[in-house]
């Protein structure tokens, strides 16, 4: 089993749903992080946790949301898609100190219709 | 702000050709330095990592050091094969660890 799975792995939906992609790891890492991949702009940071008890805006944190239920659970939400929202999502988790590496799930291809 | 700029694709190669991917940082005191690789349909997985100046990371015959005087993290591999076929990320760690930075991405096919 993937130590960061994600669900679903592929969603088509309608603009004004609400959608919510999970994402559990097996790894007991403490820190866990979604990003957004677009074709040519690479990955960008919409949310990141550290515990349970600590959420974190990254660069692009508008339109979504998150909830981290466990330290193994980390899920994002929009709660009204609209197109432009369509991309891969990828959830990480990352170990500790700053020369750990981010443990990537095999993503959540989201289309917004 | 942290940032990592890598060199824009793609970049098309024939089997047993040398491979180069440049990559150039700007960060505030020593991050750590890594490459990431995706495989077609799959997520992004660590490729090799350097965490200090003049370190060589290395994995499946691939190499970059971490050069403190240029900024760079160049990625290297002197015969490419078709499995090599993926996009190659450029990353950095802050000092803090608190956030990852990634390059653009460049996409790499490897033809027979």
């Amino acid at each position: 089993d993937a130590d960061v799975t994600q669900t679903p792995r592929n969603r088509i939906t309608k603009t004004g749903k609400r959608i919510m992609l999970e994402c559990s790891q097996t790894k007991g890492h403490d820190r866990m992080y979604w990003y957004r991949q677009d074709p040519g702009l690479g990955l960008r940071l919409i949310y990141y946790s550290f515990d349970v008890k600590d959420i974190n805006k990254g660069e692009i944190s508008d339109g979504y949301s998150v909830s981290r239920q466990a330290q193994a659970k980390f899920s994002l939400s929009l709660e009204s898609a609209i197109p432009n929202q369509t991309a891969l999502y990828f959830c990480a988790t990352r170990g500790g100190g700053y020369t750990g590496e981010l443990f990537f799930g095999e993503g959540s291809r989201l289309t917004v219709l | 702000g942290d940032s990592v700029t890598q060199m824009e694709g793609p970049v098309t190669l024939s089997e047993e050709a040398c491979l180069t991917i440049n990559c150039t940082y700007t960060a505030t005191g020593y991050p750590s330095l890594f490459w990431y690789v995706q495989y077609p349909g799959e997520g992004l997985q660590l490729l090799l990592k350097a965490t200090k100046a003049d370190d060589k990371g290395s994995n499946k015959g691939f190499e970059a050091t971490y050069r403190k005087e240029t900024t760079s993290f160049h990625l290297e591999k002197g015969s490419v094969q078709v499995s090599d076929s993926a996009v190659y990320f450029c990353a950095l760690s802050d000092r803090a660890g608190n956030q990852f930075y990634f390059g653009t991405g460049t996409s790499l096919t490897v033809i027979p």
